[in-house]
């Protein structure tokens, strides 16, 4: 099972582009990249998911180098309501289910 | 659409009381998953279905029982609560538990 590490807090400002890297050093050859976004008092959110290069969508870009030992999610121009609490995990395949870490708590200020 | 719902919302229970907490999704999912999630702490699982008719045990499922009624609902059943049980229960479903997951908006449990 691939460990994550990422950041336990980060602090912003509103408009910045904000940038939270996350390492997996021994990511097996058919795991992928997930990411989850969490409010207070609020269930997980699925934000993007990837296995290599850059997947963008509506709310966030996922970078993922060539060797996959990391992956830096870029939420653009953040606003107070991007307050929340950041999830990197690595999907392994062969399991059936995901597993949490402690995340990254992300205070975006005025 | 619903999605995937919880109830109860809150919940107080005595030690060494019983109950039920009900998830129920919308979406045709195959796999569902209970978690829980202790105050600043990430999720850890309880449990999860892959498919109806299976049940699996995750990384903390002492005290813990689940059914799988049908493809729609997943309940989590705490036969004699201890304090330790005081936690924000999530359920959870996903199509093959490779892709998102869609997460209910949780249960707040205490056990006194």
């Amino acid at each position: 099972l691939a460990k994550t590490t990422q950041p336990i807090s980060m602090d912003s400002y509103e408009g910045q582009e904000v940038n939270i890297t996350c390492s997996h050093n021994n990511i097996a050859t058919n795991d992928y990249i997930t990411w989850y976004q969490q409010f207070p008092s609020q269930g997980p959110r699925f934000i993007i998911q990837g296995y290599k290069t850059k997947v963008t969508n509506e709310v966030a870009s996922l970078f993922i180098p060539a060797d996959r030992k990391s992956s830096t999610l870029s939420l653009p121009r953040v606003s107070l309501s991007d307050t929340a609490v950041y999830y990197c995990l690595v999907v392994d395949t062969g399991r059936r289910a995901l597993t949490f870490g402690s995340g990254t708590r992300l205070q975006v200020q005025p | 659409n619903a999605g995937v719902t919880q109830t109860p919302k809150f919940q107080v229970l005595k030690t060494g009381q019983s109950m039920t907490l009900q998830c129920a999704q919308d979406m045709n999912h195959n796999s569902m998953y209970w978690y829980r999630q202790d105050p600043g702490m990430g999720l850890r699982l309880i449990y999860y279905s892959a498919s109806e008719g299976t049940t699996d045990k995750g990384e903390v499922p002492n005290g813990y029982n689940v059914s799988r009624l049908n493809k729609r609902e997943f309940s989590l059943r705490l036969e004699s609560a201890a304090p330790s049980q005081t936690s924000v229960y999530f359920c959870a479903s996903s199509e093959t538990g490779r892709d998102g997951y869609t997460f209910g908006s949780g249960t707040r449990l205490t056990v006194v």
